[in-house]
């Protein structure tokens, strides 16, 4: 079974500052997909970046980029020029390529809460 | 785009009555909804898998009887949390599945319901 593995239940940054969220993953599988999703206070949950497995090249999205590292099993989320409001909760989350059964669900990490400071 | 409403977004009920949550996909058509609990602090809960016009698939531990999923069409599904005890009480969350826009299967999240059962 996959497996998420979050290792910083808590970050902080300075604004205007970078800074790197970790992520680990367990799979036996050569194609899927990994998202970092953010939760904010209000609790609404908010796609931040995607990649999908078979695309060597890292995905971005403005501010954030990530670092995929396929061999290593690893996916961290880089922000940079941190804003006040990029404070919230980070889950990364793996979701298997196939479609068939059960497979279309995420398998979620525990999260990183990140303080953004003034 | 892929906006997914959620109503109600907070209800309060008394032990014993069944309260129902509508999860609506506004501006996508979604073969699959999931539905999540959310506990504070803590990560994503999966309760079921629904596919519209089939049955919900529902997670190992969760009582199919207690929270019924119904998926009519391919905007609109609801989880009807049935004789609620204020063990229910939780933050309910919905996402929907888009298939059509994109190869990858992204999850879009509903902004949640808080239940409380007194």
């Amino acid at each position: 079974a996959q497996t998420v593995t979050q290792s910083q239940p808590e970050m902080s940054v300075q604004e205007a500052e970078t800074v790197t969220l970790s992520c680990t993953y367990d799979t036996s599988e050569s194609d899927y997909y990994l998202f970092w999703y953010k939760q904010p206070p209000s609790r609404q949950m908010i796609l931040v970046i995607r990649q999908e497995a078979y695309k060597q090249q890292n995905a971005t999205e403005n501010r954030f980029s990530v670092n995929f590292q396929k061999a290593a099993k690893s996916f961290s989320l880089k922000i940079s020029d941190s804003q006040l409001g990029d404070a919230a909760m980070y889950f990364c989350a793996y979701r298997s390529a196939q479609n068939a059964g059960n497979n279309r669900k995420l398998i979620w990490g525990l999260g990183t809460s990140l303080a953004v400071n003034p | 785009g892929a906006v997914v409403s959620q109503h109600p977004s907070r209800v309060i009920c008394k032990s014993g009555t069944s309260v129902k949550i509508e999860c609506r996909s506004l501006d996508f058509q979604a073969t699959t909804m999931f539905w999540y609990r959310q506990f504070p602090k803590k990560s994503l809960m999966l309760m079921a898998t629904s596919n519209e016009g089939s049955k919900a698939t529902y997670e190992q531990g969760v009582e199919k009887d207690k929270f019924l999923i119904n998926h009519a069409s391919l905007t609109l599904s609801t989880l009807t949390v049935t004789s609620a005890h204020p063990e229910d009480s939780s933050f309910y969350i919905c996402s929907a599945s888009v298939i059509a826009f994109t190869s990858t299967d992204t999850q879009y999240f509903g902004p949640g319901t808080r239940l409380t059962v007194l």
